[in-house]
């Protein structure tokens, strides 16, 4: 099974640009989700298949995917940005999705 | 707008079973495109896959509850169910019902389920 690796943290000033990295083993050949959660709330899906965006999700919010890396970027980053975000892979050899385990988003 | 609702009790005893309703509005549980998912947070953790269900009955469990879970979906009630035995203080965790499973693009609210004596 698949370990997502994640910071546990990341800070940045509002209007900065967050990047918070997601990485794993053979995860180069896997499309990975992106969700954002916030304190006391259900996640929502701001990214999938690396750098698709479902409607409604501001174009601030973007992905990109190298090698065993996935990096979910947030653009002028705003207070009601601060949240956890947790990277998703599909594992094939086992048929079920896999988590990362969280980056809390902190905007100083 | 497609809408997941959870309705069960929240409150459980050790050695209890959970069993959790998920009503779905604005789309078909049958459409046989989407699978349905059951995913839990405990305090102060990540998101964990408890399982997977297709209309047609198709079922992928997570291996480390498979022998106590047992998922199921009502057509008529547009609705699917999850069922966990032998409950635990380390199943203490909000429970969330999704649509997809490949990634989850529609999510319930939570129900947030204690296990103690």
């Amino acid at each position: 099974s698949h370990v997502l690796t994640q910071p546990p943290s990341v800070s940045v000033a509002p209007g900065q640009t967050a990047r918070i990295t997601c990485g794993g083993d053979n995860i180069r050949s896997k499309s990975v989700h992106w969700y954002q959660q916030k304190p006391g709330q259900a996640p929502v899906l701001v990214v999938y298949d690396d750098r698709d965006r479902p409607s409604g999700i501001p174009e601030r919010f973007s992905g990109s995917h190298s090698g065993n890396t996935a990096t979910l970027t947030i653009s002028r980053v705003e207070a009601g940005d601060e949240a956890d975000y947790s990277c998703q892979v599909w594992d094939s050899s086992s048929d079920h999705p896999v988590f990362g385990e969280g980056t809390k988003l902190t905007v100083l | 707008q497609v809408q997941l609702q959870e309705s069960g009790p929240r409150l459980l005893k050790p050695s209890q079973t959970l069993s959790l309703h998920c009503t779905v509005s604005g789309d078909s549980i049958s459409r046989g495109y989407f699978y349905w998912s059951w995913i839990r947070q405990a305090p102060g953790k990540g998101l964990e896959w408890i399982g997977y269900i297709q209309y047609s009955g198709t079922t992928q469990s997570n291996r480390s509850l498979e022998s106590r879970l047992t998922m199921s979906i009502d057509m008529s009630k547009n609705q699917m169910s999850l069922r966990l035995t032998s409950m635990s203080v380390a199943d203490t965790a909000v429970y969330y019902c999704a649509r997809g499973h490949y990634y989850m693009d529609v999510w319930a609210k939570g129900t947030t389920v204690t296990v103690t004596s």
